[in-house]
Parts: structure tokens; C-alpha cells; sequence
């Protein structure tokens, strides 16, 4: 089962930031916190992952808080093109990717 | 970096035949590689975890004389789907796993649509 939940759907406008939270309230001290994206009918594209720290790279950021038991994505400014479904996904090294619903984003011209 | 290739990228094909499924990682070595399974509107299931070089290791339900994986080298790994039912037509995906950074990260390729007629 997925360690994780997440809103089932979100909608952000073009232009503006979209943030997507998760909760991850039993995650442990040596598990990652890992977000994909799907666009339909393609395979997963990673985004970013962070274990305790704040990551930021050229698709989004990272935020996790300082207990770890939640995490938000933000994509700074969302393009029609990131409407996907965006996986929250909890793991340490070595262990399964597990994925969940995930939360359906729609970003709406 | 960390590119993922599959082919084909589709398939349509009688009941009863098999179809090959390839798997490469094109710009990373990777000693492990994935095979998921995803039907419509529903997440991204594990079928097998595939090791370079010896047998996969395969999900609980998830049939392995039916589901060839075969791992020769550390950019390839391919499925084989063998004796195919039209239950079996869904969306194949694989990932490569890359190490780093203290964790690994799996890559997943574009997918393959099999529809079994």
C-alpha cells in the first residue's frame, strides 16, 4: 500500500503557481520523499526528491516539513502542459516504488 | 541524462501469440530494471524486478511462465508475454534504476500499449 495521500484533483490556472501537497505522516528517518508526473498514455517522468531539505531544479520545488510528515510540490508556473497525474511516492534505497492515485492536475487556460 | 527507451511503442496481436517487449536504458548502465503493468484508469502496478545477469523476481499474482523477463545486459532488459489473452492487453512500462546522491532513482520509459485481439 502507498505510504502516502494525496488530493484526488486539483486545478491551477496557466500562468500561476501550482502547489500539490501529500502527507506522509508515517514515513521513516531514512526514506526519500520522490514525486513523478504522467502525462496521459506516457510512462512516469521523475521531478524531484528530497529526503529532509528543500530541493529545487529546473521543474519545480521540492518543500518538506521539518517533522517530514508532509511534503509540497511546487511547480512555479504552470503551463498547460504539466495537466498530469502527479505521484507522491515514499521510499528508502533499494525499496519499491509503491504508486498510489496520485492527484490529478488540470491547469486551466 | 537518464533516458529510458521502449519498443514498440505499441502492439496489436492475435490471441494466443507472443510479443516481445524491449527495455533500454540508452545514456546509464542500470543492474536493476522494472516491468509495471497499468490498466485504464488505474495506477501503476509492479509485475517483476529484473537483475543483469540472473532471474527476475516476480510480484505476488503475477504469473513468470507467462511473463518472460530476461535481463542480458545493463541496458537491456526484455518482456515477453507469452501465449497472449485479451485480459492481458493493458499498458507495459519499464524503469531503470540509477544510483546516486546517497538514494537510487528509477527512470521509466514511454510505455507499451498491448492490445490482444
Amino acid at each position: 500500500d502507498a505510504k502516502t495521500t494525496q488530493p484526488t484533483s486539483m486545478d491551477c490556472a496557466e500562468g500561476r503557481a501550482a502547489n500539490l501537497p501529500c502527507n506522509h505522516s508515517t514515513i521513516s528517518g531514512n526514506e526519500y520523499v520522490y514525486w513523478y508526473r504522467q502525462i496521459h498514455s506516457q510512462g512516469p517522468q521523475y521531478i524531484i526528491h528530497g529526503l529532509k531539505n528543500n530541493e529545487t531544479n529546473e521543474m519545480a520545488s521540492l518543500i518538506i516539513t521539518e517533522d517530514r510528515k508532509s511534503s509540497t510540490l511546487i511547480l512555479p508556473h504552470a503551463t498547460l502542459r504539466d495537466t498530469a497525474v502527479y505521484y507522491c511516492i515514499v521510499r528508502g534505497y533499494g525499496q519499491n516504488f509503491v504508486f498510489g492515485p496520485g492527484t490529478r492536475l488540470s491547469v486551466l487556460p | 541524462g537518464a533516458v529510458v527507451s521502449q519498443h514498440p511503442s505499441w502492439v496489436i496481436c492475435k490471441s494466443g501469440t507472443s510479443v516481445k517487449i524491449e527495455c533500454r536504458s540508452l545514456d546509464f548502465q542500470a543492474t536493476t530494471m522494472f516491468w509495471y503493468r497499468q490498466f485504464p484508469k488505474q495506477s501503476l502496478m509492479l509485475m517483476a524486478t529484473s537483475n543483469e545477469g540472473s532471474k527476475a523476481t516476480y510480484e505476488q499474482g503475477v504469473e513468470k511462465d507467462k511473463f518472460l523477463i530476461n535481463h542480458a545486459s545493463l541496458t537491456l532488459s526484455t518482456l515477453t508475454v507469452t501465449s497472449a489473452h485479451p485480459e492481458d492487453s493493458s499498458f507495459y512500462i519499464c524503469s531503470a534504476d540509477l544510483a546516486g546522491g546517497g538514494t537510487d532513482t528509477q527512470y521509466f520509459g514511454p510505455g507499451t500499449r498491448l492490445t490482444v485481439l
